[in-house]
């Protein structure tokens, strides 16, 4: 049984790029969950996604977007990179209303 | 907006020893669950234990268990006979209802062998 997996590991990006992260979820899952974890803190909520739809988000601009599809997979997009965004990416999946959620290993983003 | 506490940034225990990691959170809500992860350095986050609010018994997971305060709003990891692969960080996190996982700044534990 797969768990969660990220892609890709790792990313280098320069300051104004976009960028585009993919997951995909545990198998059986349907919610997917986005996290920004900076270097020596812990993970901070972006947004979640049920039924291809964005249903809450936590405090980052709109630069910050995502999508979900039919499969449950997901994207997470980020427009106009800042230095600041250098963090690690963390995906987790889990089955609605259920409240464990499962982690993929991260995707790395430097942003130059 | 809810709050998740881990006030010891580091700790360090003896391989075979047991160690208790602390814990403090702030809510309003009545109906919510606790978690305990776990971030080796190959970073991939790993639920270790969870706790129902609704629920006294505290949770144990073989040699981890917990030991949750409703009233204090504390929520400690007690981890038995320590192993050296228990050596990572340790995030305590917080879901309510709306269902995002809101987390401590961690705490990292090295185990001495």
């Amino acid at each position: 049984d797969a768990g969660v997996t990220q892609s890709p590991t790792h990313l280098i990006k320069t300051r104004g790029q976009q960028v585009t992260l993919r997951c995909s979820p545990k198998s059986g899952h349907d919610t997917v969950s986005w996290y920004q974890q900076a270097l020596g803190q812990g993970p901070q909520f972006i947004f979640q996604y049920y039924e291809e739809e964005e249903r809450q988000r936590g405090n980052f601009p709109d630069r910050f977007s995502g999508h979900q599809f039919p499969n449950y997979s997901s994207e997470l997009n980020v427009n106009a990179l800042l230095l600041g965004d250098s963090a690690l990416y963390l995906c987790a999946s889990s089955l609605d209303r259920i409240y464990e959620q499962y982690f993929g290993p991260g995707t790395r983003l430097t942003v130059t | 907006a809810q709050t998740v506490t881990q006030s010891q940034p580091e700790m360090s225990v003896q391989e075979a020893e047991t160690v208790t990691l602390s814990c403090t959170y702030d809510t309003s809500e009545s109906d919510y669950y606790l978690f305990w992860y776990k971030q080796p350095p190959s970073r991939q986050m790993i639920l270790v234990i969870r706790q129902e609010a609704y629920k006294q018994q505290n949770a144990t997971e073989n040699r981890f268990s917990v030991n949750f305060q409703k009233a204090a709003k504390s929520f400690s990891l007690k981890i038995s006979d320590s192993q050296l692969g228990d050596a990572a960080m340790y995030f305590c996190a917080y879901a309510g209802g709306s269902e995002k996982l809101v987390f401590g700044k961690g705490m990292k534990l090295t185990v001495n062998p």
